[in-house]
């Protein structure tokens, strides 16, 4: 079994300051991990992806996310942000067996000027 | 390649009436997954093909609902008939292989308003 639990079903931040999303997740097996970004009436794009490489993965627009197996964490980080950054974001858990993914609730990110 | 393609983008219809959607995935694409999004319920998988067969359709709310894919470069949701609490955005997503360590590639979404 697997699940993902988004702490924050709502973040704001200052134009320019750091942002942070947290995740959660739970799986019986290797998990994958992903961050779907979802922009106001489209649909949901890939910003990074975990699978047993690297534990800090780089995405797209200056994302990254850190894999922290002993917390079962997989939060998202950017250090500076941006008007363009303001939309829903996803946390995603998989694994091999599954052979579905498993999406979080998601957290709408307002960026303010 | 343009990605996966849903249509129509918006759908209005009224109660009791049949909605089709449609969708094309990203050729060489062996994967298929239909989403529904709504505000109470979140995005919630409704059914996935591999190779065109339907491997999990247990995320079908009811009857009402029905997906094909009779290729694999299309497949149709269908909901007969349509009630208002039906009313959400329908995702179609694909991915090279129903492994969930692959990334999934979503289209637009399909807007459906059910009167």
């Amino acid at each position: 079994a697997q699940s993902v639990t988004q702490l924050d079903s709502h973040v704001s931040v200052s134009e320019g300051t750091p942002v942070l999303l947290r995740c959660n997740y739970s799986s019986s097996y290797s998990p994958s991990l992903f961050w779907y970004v979802q922009h106001p009436n489209k649909g949901l794009q890939l910003l990074l992806k975990y699978t047993s490489a690297a534990t800090l993965v780089k995405g797209i627009n200056g994302f990254e996310a850190e894999f922290k197996k002993s917390e079962t964490s997989f939060h998202l980080t950017k250090p500076s942000a941006h008007m363009s950054d303001a939309a829903e974001y996803f946390c995603v858990v998989g694994s091999r067996s599954a052979r579905q993914l498993t999406f979080g609730s998601g957290t709408q990110l307002t960026v303010l000027p | 390649d343009a990605g996966v393609i849903q249509s129509p983008r918006h759908e209005v219809t009224e109660m009791g009436q049949e909605v089709t959607l449609r969708c094309k995935p990203i050729s060489g694409h062996n994967s298929l997954f239909w989403y529904r999004q709504t505000m109470m319920r979140g995005l919630e998988l409704l059914i996935y093909f591999n190779n065109n067969v339907p491997i999990d359709d247990s995320g079908m709310p009811e009857d009402r609902f029905s997906a094909k894919m009779p290729n694999a470069s299309f497949s149709t949701l269908k909901i007969q008939p349509s009630e208002p609490r039906d009313s959400a955005v329908y995702f179609c997503a694909s991915s090279l292989v129903a492994s969930a360590d692959n990334e999934q590639f979503f289209g637009p979404g399909t807007r459906l308003t059910v009167l």
